[in-house]
């Protein structure tokens, strides 16, 4: 499997700034997703980063609020932006392995907003 | 659309006790099934996988889930627990097929292993 990092590790943020996390795959991947995982829930998919593309959205995600780069095929970051309270969270980004259809998941970043 | 109900929130077990966590899924399409880890504090690792063929599955640390075609399920079982593996489980679904291979989460499962 991917092996996959992401920095930072965890911050606590004031409310109205904006974070942007990265994650890095030691191999070349197709797909990459940008997950969030709220205090006590289960993951909800934010948004698939397509590389030379624009990301896609899932129903209550946007991209004013969430913008997502992903420049080649082995890196990507979100941006949480204007930040409230409630975006406190683990962000996960995980990878697509084509070969068998399986994502793989990094080690997430958890998110403090104060 | 797809989606994935676990039945238990939280299960209490003793040490070298068999555990079977439950899952259910709905989807009118054949589906891939997983089941990832979360230790605390810690990302999602994947346990084991069900994308064709035997029905019976088996992952890591001594798990094991079979696939139910007529039941929508896929239910994981370990025969004896240890302390390490208190840890939330999730059960996972994505399309068969379907460019983007998205995953849909059920609630989550906590397993708290008592010595």
């Amino acid at each position: 499997s991917a092996v996959i990092s992401q920095k930072p590790s965890r911050d606590i943020c004031q409310r109205g700034t904006s974070l942007t996390i990265q994650c890095q795959v030691d191999s070349q991947v197709t797909m990459m997703f940008w997950y969030r995982q709220q205090p006590g829930q289960s993951l909800t998919l934010i948004a698939t980063a397509n590389q030379g593309s624009e990301a896609t959205y899932e129903s209550g995600f946007v991209i004013d609020k969430f913008p997502i780069s992903r420049p080649n095929l082995t890196f990507s970051t979100l941006t949480v932006s204007n930040m409230s309270p409630e975006d406190s969270s683990i962000y996960l980004c995980s990878v697509l392995q084509d070969t068998t259809d399986t994502q793989y998941f990094g080690p997430g970043t958890r998110l403090t907003v104060l | 659309a797809q989606s994935v109900t676990q039945l238990d929130s939280q299960v209490p077990v003793f040490e070298e006790a068999p555990v079977e966590l439950r899952c259910n899924y709905s989807s009118s399409v054949s589906v891939y099934l997983f089941w990832y880890v979360q230790y605390p504090n810690q990302g999602l690792q994947l346990l084991l996988k069900y994308l064709s063929g035997s029905t019976l599955v088996k992952g890591i640390n001594g798990f094991e889930a079979e696939f139910n075609k007529s039941q929508t399920s896929f239910h994981l079982r370990k025969p004896s627990v240890h302390i390490s593996d208190t840890a939330e489980y999730f059960c996972a679904v994505s399309l068969w097929g379907a460019a983007g291979n998205k995953l849909t989460f059920g609630g989550g499962t906590r397993v708290l292993v008592k010595p």
